[in-house]
C-alpha cells in the first residue's frame, strides 16, 4: 500500500518568505507527527497530532511555526518568516495509534532551503 | 526526559566482518527502543524495535540489538555485514505513554569496505 508522502520534496526560499510543507499520512493512520532533521543531526521532534488536534506542540522552536490538520488526515507545516537556520530537512511520520505497536513510519522528508 | 548518545558517528568496517553500532539511552520511565536506518538518498525505515518480552530483538537482513536496562543500552549488531548495509542508523527512544514521540540520537555512519 501507499506510504506517507510529502510534498514537495525540495523547497528553496528566500529569508523572509512563507512556506507551507504538506505531508499525507497512511490512510488509517490517526497519529501523525512532524520532525526536522539539520545537517548531521538525528530528527528533531517538533509536534504531534492525534486525529484533528495537536497533541504536543513542545518541540516547534518559536511561533513561526505552526501546523494543521483540519480533517485528521493531510497536515500541513507551516513556517513564516522563514530565516537561513529554517534550512533543514522536514519529516513527517504516522502510526496507526499512538503506542501500541509503537511503530512510526516515516515519509521521504522535504528539503527546505532557505537563501 | 529521554535522551539517546549515538557513541560512534562513523564506523567503517571490511565486508563479512561483524560490527556493533552503540545506543545508550537515559530515561526515568519505561520507554519502547528503535533502531531505523537510512540509506543514501532514502527514509527513514525501521530495522527493529524493542516493547517488552524478550530483550533480544532481530530483524530479517540479520540484524539483532539487545536491550540492556541496568546498564540502559541498546547496541545493534551483526555478524557479518554486506556492501549493502552501507547507510545511517539511527536509534531512537519513545516513551511507553502519553504522545510516543521519539528521541534520536545524532546517527551512525556505517561503511561497509570491500
Amino acid at each position: 500500500g501507499a506510504g506517507v508522502s510529502q510534498t514537495p520534496s525540495n523547497k528553496v526560499t528566500e529569508k523572509g518568505k512563507y512556506v507551507e510543507l504538506r505531508c499525507d499520512p497512511i490512510s488509517g493512520h490517526t497519529a501523525l507527527y512532524w520532525y526536522r532533521q539539520s545537517l548531521g543531526q538525528g530528527p528533531e521532534f517538533l509536534i504531534y497530532f492525534q486525529g484533528t488536534g495537536a497533541a504536543d506542540d513542545s518541540g516547534l522552536p518559536n511561533d513561526r511555526f505552526f501546523a494543521v490538520r483540519p480533517e485528521g488526515s493531510v497536515s500541513t507545516l507551516k513556517i513564516q518568516r522563514t530565516e537561513r537556520g529554517d534550512s533543514a530537512v522536514y519529516l513527517c511520520a504516522s502510526s496507526l495509534n499512538p503506542g501500541g505497536a509503537g511503530e512510526q513510519y516515516f515519509g521521504p522528508g522535504t528539503r527546505l532551503t532557505v537563501t | 526526559a529521554q535522551s539517546v548518545t549515538q557513541l560512534d558517528s562513523q564506523v567503517p568496517v571490511f565486508e563479512e566482518a561483524p560490527v556493533e553500532l552503540r545506543c545508550n539511552y537515559s530515561s526515568s520511565v519505561s520507554v519502547y527502543l528503535f533502531w531505523y536506518v537510512q540509506y543514501p538518498n532514502q527514509g527513514l525505515q525501521l530495522l527493529l524495535k524493542y516493547l517488552s518480552g524478550s530483550t533480544l530483538v532481530e530483524s530479517i537482513n540479520g540484524f539483532e540489538a539487545e536491550f540492556n536496562k541496568s546498564q540502559t543500552y541498546f547496541h545493534l549488531r551483526k555478524p557479518s555485514v554486506h556492501i549493502s548495509d552501507t547507510a545511517e542508523y539511527f536509534c531512537a527512544v519513545s516513551p511507553g505513554s502519553g504522545t510516543y514521540k521519539y528521541i534520536f540520537g545524532t546517527g551512525t555512519r556505517l561503511k561497509v569496505l570491500a
